[in-house]
């Protein structure tokens, strides 16, 4: 089973719609939880970080975690053109820890 | 967020050759510093975890002796790709850990694109 999974995608939303990214992850023991943007030759930037259940929202991106479920959620309301990129869902155990990386889902907003 | 920085940007080499990456801290001290590795199309995997002061902690199927890591000041690790090969050529990007209140996040240096010719 690989730690952290995501759907490779293509995942096609048309613009203004809502964009929803899911991760699923195997280590119950994982704290922090991270979802990363990438464009095509960029490294990686942070868009949000999560650590308790529940949601939470920066600006048009909204964080849901579930621990029971082992389950997170990024969505993105009134997608952008800009949005098209690679997200990333990353998880760590602890401090300091190393990062798990899942294999990204490419996101491509329809103008 | 942190700002990290990575020198160069990207190289070109032949084969044969040792290169070195530099990953600097600007802003504040990093302990721990991690180097990742991402091939085209595939998601970024973990090559070692920096320490200051220390011995590098490497993954699994990661050759020490390959990649060597020094991270000597609080702010600056370096990677360097002894004898590089083809097979060497990738996007090597550095990361810092940052704490702030309880929680901590990494940050990412802009990578560093390797060609070995």
């Amino acid at each position: 089973q690989k730690e952290v999974e995501q759907n490779s995608g293509p995942l096609s939303v048309p613009e203004g719609a809502i964009a929803s990214l899911n991760c699923t992850y195997s280590d119950r023991g994982s704290q922090s939880f991270f979802w990363y943007r990438q464009y095509s030759g960029k490294s990686p930037e942070l868009i949000m970080s999560i650590y308790s259940n529940g949601d939470k929202e920066d600006g048009r991106f909204t964080a849901q975690l579930n621990k029971a479920s082992q389950y997170v959620s990024l969505l993105i309301r009134d997608s952008q053109p800009s949005d098209s990129a690679t997200y990333l869902c990353a998880v760590s155990r602890r401090r300091d820890d190393k990062i798990i990386f899942g294999k990204g889902t490419r996101l491509h907003i329809l103008p | 967020g942190a700002v990290v920085s990575q020198h160069p940007s990207w190289v070109i080499c032949k084969s044969g050759t040792s290169v070195k990456i530099e990953c600097r801290s600007l802003d504040f001290q990093a302990t721990t510093m991690f180097w990742y590795r991402q091939f085209p199309k595939q998601s970024l995997m973990l090559m070692a975890t920096s320490n200051e002061g220390s011995k590098a902690t490497y993954e699994q199927g990661v050759e020490k002796d390959k990649f060597l890591i020094n991270h000597a000041s609080l702010t600056l690790s370096t990677l360097t790709v002894t004898s590089a090969h083809p097979e060497d050529s990738s996007f090597y990007i550095c990361s810092t850990s940052h704490r702030v209140g309880e929680t901590d996040t990494q940050y990412f240096g802009p990578g560093t694109r390797l060609t070995v010719l």
